[in-house]
């Protein structure tokens, strides 16, 4: 079946770090890719997304390459900051039963400190 | 900006209770759904709307209904609440989609009801 696998949080990294989350994928056919960020008291956002193989989505100084040969979407970013803590969702999108779907990962949980 | 706004932030419900969470978006969508968040185990869709009177089931719809009288408001109805209902749900909208996988799919999400279940 079509499922996402997330790494185990929480991440705890200091204010100029850098970042790796980890996302591996499940599906058949070619998904599209996405990562949701949800701030403290706040619901998810669309942080980037990738619609083909070796498509990099980026946005905030966060990027995510598409990768269909080892069937994985990691998030990264070059210099962490405080701002950035909260929970990140790895999600896929599928056609199932006639409809799109939004297949979600566990989330996890990213804390900087300065 | 597309706004989803739900009912409440925070609601505390005794078991047995009927319990109503109310889910508003002002952007036209044609779509709405309720997930429930739970540590560990992400987001799982309960049902979703693809119109008005329209729902569909999704993963783990036991225990609760949906209501979809006008397209902008879609409800979540636990019939009678129980303590393993006690969660964070989270109401989103998208517009129609076409069939094809092609192509960018974003939900927008409201800020969430946190349910606790006495």
């Amino acid at each position: 079946g079509n499922s996402v696998t997330q790494m185990e949080g929480p991440v705890t990294l200091s204010e100029e770090a850098f970042l790796t989350i980890n996302c591996t994928y499940t599906a058949t056919g070619y998904p599209s890719l996405f990562w949701y960020v949800q701030y403290p008291g706040e619901g998810l956002q669309l942080l980037l997304k990738a619609t083909k193989a070796d498509d990099k989505g980026s946005n905030k100084g966060f990027e995510a390459t598409y990768r269909k040969e080892t069937t994985s979407f990691h998030l990264e970013k070059g210099s962490v900051q405080v701002s950035d803590s909260a929970v990140y969702f790895c999600a896929l999108r599928v056609f199932s039963g006639g409809y799109n779907k939004l297949i979600f990962g566990a989330g996890t949980r990213l804390a900087v400190h300065p | 900006d597309v706004k989803v706004t739900q009912s409440s932030r925070y609601l505390v419900k005794r078991t047995g209770e009927k319990v109503f969470l109310e889910c508003v978006q002002d952007m036209d969508h044609e779509n709405m759904f309720w997930y429930r968040q739970d540590p560990g185990l992400g987001l799982r869709l309960i049902y979703f709307s693809y119109d008005v009177k329209m729902k569909e089931k999704g993963d783990i719809p036991e225990g609760y209904s949906v209501s979809r009288e006008k397209k902008e408001r879609f409800s979540l109805i636990l019939e009678s609440a129980s303590t393993n209902q006690t969660s964070m749900y989270l109401c989103a909208s998208s517009p129609r989609q076409g069939a094809s996988l092609g192509g960018s799919y974003e939900q927008y999400f409201g800020p969430g009801t946190r349910l606790t279940v006495t």
